[in-house]
């Protein structure tokens, strides 16, 4: 199974309104993080919010704001007033267990190409 | 600047020929991070270093490929006998671990190396 799943390759957003990018996770491990980071055709990932899977309240950036809902294991990224430069990929990222010295693995998603319409 | 930097941005090469990469992680960061990116997918982890000692490697670390933080601060990642199939974006993130406690341990990225094998 997929660690992380992102079933839509590809979004249009007209500017100015807000868009949902979706992602669920699959895990058992108790203790996990989830990421979202963007990448325009620059190619870095940027980061953009962090959500905790025991944190109690959904984790807000600005205009980022991640839908956390725990029992669907979905973490879906909410971008409010789109803008031209919100143009890019955007992928989801778990981090789980523990591995050999410490390290948790991340696994990313396979993205979402987010285009803004003006 | 105080982001994490890689050189060079972009490498074209013969197939067979050894190339070498380099990464300069943001300069608090303990532990450093290399991830292999092909096109239409997220990045996948490569390799892990806790300070200078490299603490985990992924199975798509084949033996052509060697990785090194030999003073705890910059990394490089060498490919030797260079292959077609290992044209692709090459990451490197860094992040600041302390202590015990749990956190997000959030990666932040580099521009990447983008390598294309002739």
């Amino acid at each position: 199974a997929q660690k992380i799943t992102q079933t839509q390759p590809g979004m249009f957003v007209q500017e100015k309104e807000a868009v949902t990018l979706d992602c669920t996770y699959d895990t058992s491990d108790p203790s996990y993080g989830l990421f979202w980071y963007k990448q325009p055709s620059s190619g870095e990932m940027i980061f953009l919010i962090y959500q905790g899977s025991y944190d109690q309240q959904n984790a807000t950036e600005g205009r980022y704001s991640l839908n956390f809902q725990k029992a669907r294991k979905s973490a879906n990224l909410v971008i409010s007033a789109s803008q031209l430069g919100d143009s890019a990929m955007y992928f989801c990222a778990m981090r789980e267990g523990v591995g050999s010295g410490g390290y948790q693995k991340v696994t990313f998603g396979t993205g979402t190409k987010l285009q803004v319409i003006p | 600047d105080t982001g994490v930097s890689q050189d060079p941005r972009h490498k074209i090469t013969k197939r067979g020929q050894n190339v070498t990469f380099r990464c300069d992680p943001i300069s608090e960061h303990n532990r450093l991070y290399w991830y292999r990116q092909t096109l239409g997918q997220g990045p996948e982890f490569l390799t892990y270093f806790q300070n200078e000692a490299q603490l985990e490697k992924s199975r798509l670390l084949s033996d052509r490929f060697s990785a090194e933080r030999p003073k705890g601060s910059f990394s490089t990642l060498e490919i030797q006998r260079t292959e077609q199939g290992d044209s692709a974006m090459y990451l490197c993130a860094s992040s600041l671990k302390e202590g015990r406690l749990a956190g997000p341990d959030t990666q932040y990225f580099g521009p990447g190396t983008r390598l294309t094998v002739l």
